[in-house]
């Protein structure tokens, strides 16, 4: 299995545009997440997904925007890039059973907004 | 609301010796907790994790202890090697997601 892959691993957008962060697995997870990391900090959740067709807002959603079509693919737009969105974002996968919460983390995306 | 917390930023050890890594939490809810470890320009990795009805659990070379009592979770780490060298975090689960703290920069030197 591949586990949870990212693409691109890099980015420097300019202020205003748009992209996509890709992310998908292969482990047949039922749950994805994506997070975003600022230099020095933690982890902090932007959107969740516990199935297709499904998604929520984490503790800082605003300026992104998710879909879940699929089980494999949880894909994070950025629509208006602004500086504060530079970080390196992160996309994960669990199969939340049984109160099993463990998550496994994709390599990260540097997004760098000037 | 709720968060999970750390008592020190950044934890310099020696080769050689044991590491203690702490945490706390404000959930007295929370019956799952997880640690994570994340070397320089990669993601999380998880190390171990434990349920809120066990005190302790152990693995290769870590345990984590569990008091619920005072709402506080550690990491240990026996015999503390250079590729320890990382930032630590905890989590606590809480339903469909986890909560994370800000991490801990282990540094370990000869």
């Amino acid at each position: 299995n591949a586990g949870v892959t990212q693409t691109p691993k890099f980015r420097i957008l300019k202020i205003g545009q748009s992209m996509t962060l890709q992310c998908a697995q292969d482990m047949n997870h039922n749950y994805m997440y994506w997070y975003r990391q600022d230099p020095g900090m933690g982890l902090k959740l932007i959107y969740y997904s516990v199935g297709a067709g499904i998604t929520d807002k984490g503790e800082v959603p605003n300026g992104y925007n998710v879909s879940r079509s699929t089980t494999e693919d949880f894909p994070l737009r950025l629509e208006l890039a602004a500086p504060s969105q530079t970080s390196v974002y992160f996309c994960a996968s669990s199969y939340t059973s049984g109160g099993n919460y463990e998550q496994y983390f994709g390599p990260g995306t540097r997004l760098t907004v000037t | 609301g709720e968060s999970v917390g750390l008592h020190l930023p950044t934890l310099s050890v020696q080769e050689g010796d044991n590491s203690i890594i702490n945490c706390a939490y404000s959930n007295s809810a929370s019956d799952y907790f997880i640690w994570y470890k994340q070397e320089s320009g990669k993601g999380p990795q998880f190390i171990i994790d434990i349920r809120s009805n066990m005190d302790k659990r152990q693995g290769q070379r870590v345990t984590v202890l569990l008091n619920k009592t005072v709402k506080h979770l550690s990491l240990q780490i026996a015999a503390t090697q250079p590729g320890d060298s990382a930032v630590y975090f905890c989590a606590e689960g809480d339903t469909d997601k986890l909560i994370f703290g800000t991490g801990t920069r282990l540094q370990v030197f000869p």
